[in-house]
């Protein structure tokens, strides 16, 4: 099955650029989808297909995906930016749906 | 405005048996794919389950193959998940989460997504 492998943790100081990765054997091939979730809450969509955000998501939020590696970008990270990251692609040679184990971030 | 209303958890005993449901509104219900996502306490996401808009495909996570079962009622709006022969690690929180693509067109992501509902397999 595909897996999909993510850091623990990222730590950066507010005003600063957090980067998060996922990866995953060539993912650059696949899309690869993220989500935002903060504590007691249901995750968001914040960007899609690699790169795409939906409406509503501030633009400081960023996504890029090549070779065997994804990455989130967020810009001028704020206080509540803090959450859990989880990266997502969708198997189509299985037709199953896949989650990395989520990056906790952290504002210092 | 997309809402999704889990609702049937509780503590079970393992190997007991469990529903949930999933109320929708706020969009066409009948013309998306549904799907289930858990959450162990403390842990990472983890799909379960998808039905297609009109319930004639399913699919399923090796882990809960054979055991659970995906349904929909589409003239009542909502989605269902049975549960059977329970086991400790089926702790978790489930969400049910709008699939983006209209009919079969998936897009392979999770676009809207319920509160959760909150399933113990615990004796």
């Amino acid at each position: 099955s595909y897996v999909l492998t993510q850091p623990p943790s990222v730590s950066v100081a507010p005003g600063q650029t957090a980067r998060i990765t996922c990866g995953g054997n060539n993912i650059g091939g696949k899309s690869v989808h993220w989500y935002q979730q903060k504590p007691g809450q249901a995750p968001v969509l914040v960007v899609y297909d690699d790169r795409d955000r939906p409406s509503g998501i501030p633009e400081r939020f960023s996504g890029s995906n090549s070779g065997n590696t994804a990455t989130l970008t967020i810009s001028r990270v704020e206080a509540g930016d803090e959450a859990d990251y989880h990266c997502q692609v969708w198997d189509n040679t299985r037709d199953h749906w896949v989650f990395g184990g989520g990056t906790k971030l952290t504002v210092l | 405005q997309v809402q999704l209303v889990e609702s049937g958890g509780g503590v079970i005993p393992p190997g007991g048996s469990l529903r949930l449901s999933c109320a929708a509104s706020g969009f066409m219900f009948s013309s998306y794919g549904i799907h289930w996502v858990r959450q162990a306490p403390g842990k990472g996401l983890e799909w379960v389950a998808l039905i297609s808009h009109d319930g004639s495909n399913t699919y399923y996570a090796d882990s809960v193959k054979g055991r659970f079962t995906i349904s929909r009622d589409n003239s009542k709006n909502t989605l269902y998940l049975q549960m059977n022969s329970l086991r400790a690690e089926d702790t978790a929180v489930y969400y049910c989460a709008k699939e983006a693509g209209l009919y079969d067109f998936w897009s392979g992501y999770f676009q809207s997504w319920g509160l959760g509902t909150l399933v113990t397999v615990s004796s």
